[in-house]
């Protein structure tokens, strides 16, 4: 079975740009989590979208926003980039929502400049 | 609200020796669930373990043990005969139950295994 996937792997941006993240769940996993990845906070949940609707929210600004799509993808978005934005941000797909090992993908390397 | 502790930030041993990965958490829920995941250079982060409030068997798989307390809320991963490819860092997380669920996690201890 193939593992989670996230495009782009490396991304850099500008102050100000906007981004989208995107990761494919593994096959036949409804629940998608993002998290946020820095030396200094260590790994911060965003978000977890179960069926395409938003399940919880971490805390973080209203310039992440994400979504799921009906076949599981999904999409994060930053708008407004800051420069305290630039981290790894890894996405993880579970079978159902809540409780469940979650399987994390490579994360993608954003970098704002 | 839940915690994840661990304490200690870097471990460096020499192949073969044992090492303990200490996690201490904190949650107010009866029912919880902890992992472990580990963070090779790469990056990516590989699940371990899950093991839920109710179970306090402790686990082992190959040279991996875990020993789950809760009457000193503890989670402790021990490694037995480490090796270099063992080398990662290593994450502790909780997960209460219910609407709100969500992973939180421990700030991980870089473990350095040297030949």
């Amino acid at each position: 079975k193939a593992g989670v996937t996230q495009t782009p792997r490396y991304l850099i941006k500008t102050r100000g740009q906007q981004v989208t993240l995107s990761c494919s769940p593994i096959s036949g996993h409804r629940s998608v989590s993002w998290y946020q990845q820095t030396p200094g906070q260590g790994l911060q949940f965003l978000f977890e979208y179960f069926s395409e609707t938003q399940r919880n929210k971490g805390n973080f600004p209203g310039r992440f926003s994400g979504r799921q799509f009906s076949n599981s993808r999904s999409e994060m978005n930053v708008s407004t980039l800051e420069l305290g934005d630039s981290a790894l941000y890894l996405c993880a797909s579970s079978l159902v929502s809540g409780v469940y090992e979650q399987y994390f993908g490579p994360g993608t390397r954003l970098t704002v400049t | 609200a839940q915690k994840v502790t661990q304490a200690q930030t870097e471990i460096s041993v020499v192949e073969k020796e044992d090492v303990t990965l200490d996690c201490v958490y904190e949650t107010r829920d009866t029912t919880y669930y902890l992992f472990w995941y580990k963070q090779p250079p790469s990056g990516e982060l590989v699940f371990l373990i899950r093991r839920n409030s109710f179970d306090e068997q402790n686990e082992i798989s190959g040279r991996y043990s875990w020993n789950f307390q809760k009457s000193t809320s503890s989670f402790n991963f021990t490694i037995t005969a480490s090796q270099v490819v063992d080398s990662a860092v290593y994450f502790c997380a909780l997960t209460e139950t219910g609407a709100n669920s969500k992973l939180t996690f421990g700030k991980g201890i870089t473990l350095s295994v040297r030949p």
